[in-house]
């Protein structure tokens, strides 16, 4: 499976878009982008989950250009709730496959 | 659905002490996966099962750690016997077969040994 490389940490205040970006430069054709979110003292949990263009749900919007060899994952008006560790993954198609977490990116959100 | 639950919470134990972890996936989730989380190494797979069978145990340190699923509504990880390098947060995580799939973990336990 492709490796991803994601910045480690990034701070941002009450009402910012974040954007984390995560680079996979060998990510297969069967491949897909996973982003998970972890809180400190709880499991990981899905938030996104995409292929290719924008995918967009209630939490967050995750962008995958053309060449599919990076990925944004947006969270818009981020709140102190939103301090996390977010993981970006790439899983392949087809059932039975394990996830690989790398060290995600810390984001810490200030008042 | 109550989610994936684990216990115990929370062990404290002795080091040379077995250690038995439980878990109870999600109803109708046929895929279960622990995993381990420490600062050092981060969030590591030890093993999953597909359909109660174990798949991959390429991630279990070592001889001194087994995981079974005896049937698809329980798991346990067990740790005989247990050292202090194995003090970490251990996951169960479960997952429905399907063609993008998600895995919902559990609250995790976190396991001390002295």
């Amino acid at each position: 499976l492709a490796k991803t490389t994601q910045p480690i940490s990034m701070d941002s205040y009450e009402g910012q878009e974040v954007n984390i970006t995560c680079s996979h430069n060998n990510i297969a054709t069967n491949d897909y982008i996973t982003w998970y979110q972890q809180f400190p003292s709880q499991g990981p949990r899905f938030i996104i989950q995409g292929y290719k263009t924008k995918v967009t749900n209630e939490v967050a919007s995750l962008f995958i250009p053309a060449d599919r060899k990076s990925s944004t994952l947006s969270l818009p008006r981020v709140s102190l709730s939103d301090t996390a560790v977010y993981y970006c993954l790439v899983a392949r198609t087809g059932g039975g496959n394990k996830l690989t977490f790398g060290t995600g990116t810390q984001l810490k959100v200030e008042l | 659905d109550a989610g994936v639950i684990q216990s115990p919470r929370h062990e404290v134990t002795e080091m040379g002490q077995e250690v038995t972890l439980r878990c109870k996936p999600i109803s109708g989730h046929n895929s279960l996966f622990w995993y381990r989380q420490t600062m050092m190494r981060g969030l590591e797979l030890l093993i999953y099962f597909n359909n109660n069978v174990p798949i991959d145990d390429s991630g279990m340190p070592e001889d001194r750690f087994s995981a079974k699923m005896p049937n698809a509504s329980f798991s346990t990880l067990k740790i005989q016997p247990s050292e202090p390098r194995d003090s970490a947060v251990y996951f169960c995580a479960s997952r429905t077969a399907g063609f993008q799939e998600t895995q919902y973990f559990g609250p995790g336990t976190r396991l001390l040994v002295l």
